[in-house]
């Protein structure tokens, strides 16, 4: 069946601008992860969706990150105000439960 | 803070032959573990999953668990060109099921 997927695949932002990075997991996965991942390291967790319903957020570095999952399918993490250290790749992951993650291609974000 | 660590590498093998890669964790408390593989540009595969301690057996690889020493490894046995990978080692960080990875080892397959 299909995968996780992620659009967009590359975005280039100006600093300051404002970017919102869309995440379609497996059909009927209930978890939903989103992870940062810098240029040699391992991905670090950002925030978890059970559902609709955000249950841990404890990885956002910032207030300028947020993230949302309305319907409980599709979800978007936004990050206002771009700063160059926001420059990364940006890991959507699934689960049917919370143990084994699917991931999607990413996004890689490169703010100028 | 709770750490999983592994060795950089890069690890260099030649074809058909056995790569050994190796994970340490911090928290004990820790129940689920897990290997990815990640090509150069793409995004991590699950390849493995083991939750009680010894050998779990899938193909050519096997993960084993040592929950008393706080260790895990995944061997890859014939190992191919196409294994050519970063490697990378995850951990169950809590309730909630967030995952917290190692910087991953870098496995060179050497035709």
């Amino acid at each position: 069946g299909a995968g996780v997927s992620q659009s967009p695949r590359y975005k280039v932002a100006k600093r300051g601008q404002d970017v919102a990075l869309r995440c379609d997991p497996i059909s009927g996965h209930v978890s939903l992860f989103w992870y940062q991942q810098a240029l040699g390291q391992g991905p670090e967790f950002l925030t978890y969706f059970q559902n609709e319903a955000q249950l841990d957020k404890s990885g956002l570095p910032s207030d300028r990150f947020f993230a949302e999952r309305p319907e409980g399918s599709v979800s978007t993490l936004k990050i206002q105000r771009t700063q160059q250290e926001d420059s990364a790749v940006y890991l959507c992951a699934s689960s049917l439960n919370i143990n084994e993650q699917y991931f999607g291609p990413g996004t890689r974000l490169t703010v100028t | 803070q709770k750490e999983v660590e592994q060795n950089s590498g890069p690890l260099s093998v030649p074809e058909g032959a056995i790569a050994s890669l190796n994970c340490t964790y911090s928290d004990r408390g820790s129940q689920s573990f897990f290997w990815y593989r990640q090509y150069s540009g793409k995004s991590p595969e699950l390849i493995m999953s083991i939750y009680s301690n010894g050998d779990k057996e899938d193909g050519r690889f096997t993960a084993q668990l040592n929950k008393a020493s706080q260790y895990v490894s995944l061997l890859i046995r014939d190992s191919q060109p196409s294994d050519s990978a970063t490697y990378l080692c995850a951990v169950n960080g809590g309730s909630q099921g967030n995952l917290i990875f190692g910087k991953g080892t870098k496995l060179s397959v050497k035709p």
